[in-house]
C-alpha cells in the first residue's frame, strides 16, 4: 500500500462547480499535511497547509481527519484557472522529508 | 526575491554519458532538497542538505548519483553513467530552517536515450 494515496482523476467539472478531493495516508506518525498545485510542465507550488481544525483560504477549504487518516481539499465556484494537478503531501513527525501522492488532475471546462 | 533556480531546464544525453544538474536555492535557505518525478509516478525524495551537510540521502537510487553542496550555497546532482531509467524531471526545493514549506525550482527535464 502506498504511503499517500490519491484518486488520479481526472475530475472534469464545469465552471462554478464545487469539487472535492480526498487523500489517504498510511503512516499514523504523520504530522504535517499540505496541498500543492502543479500546472502542466511546471513545478509544484504550495497551495495551503492543512491543520487539524480545518482551514479555509478563499474558495479553498482543507480538512484533516486523523482518526480516518485522510485529508481533503474542497474547491468552491471552480474557475478555468483552477485546472491543474493537486498533490497531497505528508510529513512524518519530526521529519522535513515529504511524501507525495501521485496527484489528482482537475479539468474545469466552460 | 529570486526563487529557486535550476539549470539546465532540459537535457538530452545518451546512455552512458554524464550529466550534472545545478540548483541555486533561495538565498539564506539552509534546507535544500532534490526530488525526481518519473513519468506516471509520484514525486520521489532523493536527498536533503542542511547547509553543506547531507542530512538524509536515503532516496538516492544508487551510487551513480552524486550530490554536493559545497559552501552550503548551490548544489549539483551528477549522474554518471546515465541509464535509460534515469529519465524524468529532477526538482530542487529549498526552505528556511525549521520551515516545512518548500519552494520548488522549475525542474530539469532529463531524457536519456
Amino acid at each position: 500500500r502506498k504511503e499517500v494515496e490519491q484518486d488520479p482523476g481526472p475530475f472534469n467539472v464545469p465552471e462554478g462547480a464545487t469539487v472535492a478531493f480526498n487523500c489517504t495516508y498510511s503512516n499514523s506518525a504523520s504530522q504535517s499535511f499540505f496541498w500543492y498545485r502543479q500546472d502542466c510542465r511546471k513545478e509544484p507550488k504550495l497551495l495551503m497547509s492543512v491543520y487539524s481544525s480545518g482551514n479555509e483560504d478563499g474558495r479553498f477549504t482543507a480538512q484533516l481527519n486523523r482518526a480516518s487518516q485522510y485529508i481533503s481539499l474542497l474547491i468552491r465556484d471552480s474557475k478555468l484557472s483552477d485546472s491543474a494537478t493537486y498533490l497531497c503531501v505528508v510529513n512524518r513527525r519530526g521529519s522535513y522529508i515529504p511524501t507525495f501522492g501521485r496527484g489528482t488532475s482537475l479539468i474545469v471546462h466552460p | 526575491e529570486a526563487g529557486v533556480t535550476q539549470f539546465p531546464s532540459h537535457s538530452v544525453i545518451e546512455k552512458g554519458q554524464t550529466v550534472t544538474l545545478r540548483c541555486d536555492p533561495i538565498s539564506g535557505h539552509d534546507n535544500l532538497y532534490w526530488y525526481r518525478r518519473v513519468m506516471g509516478k509520484e514525486i520521489k525524495f532523493l536527498l536533503h542538505f542542511v547547509k553543506e551537510s547531507k542530512q538524509d540521502e536515503s532516496g538516492m537510487p544508487n551510487n551513480r548519483f552524486l550530490a554536493e553542496r559545497t559552501g552550503g550555497t548551490y548544489s549539483t546532482l551528477k549522474v554518471q553513467p546515465a541509464e535509460l531509467e534515469d529519465s524524468g524531471v529532477y526538482f530542487c526545493a529549498s526552505s528556511p530552517q525549521g520551515d516545512y514549506g518548500y519552494t520548488f525550482g522549475s525542474g530539469t527535464r532529463l531524457t536519456v536515450v
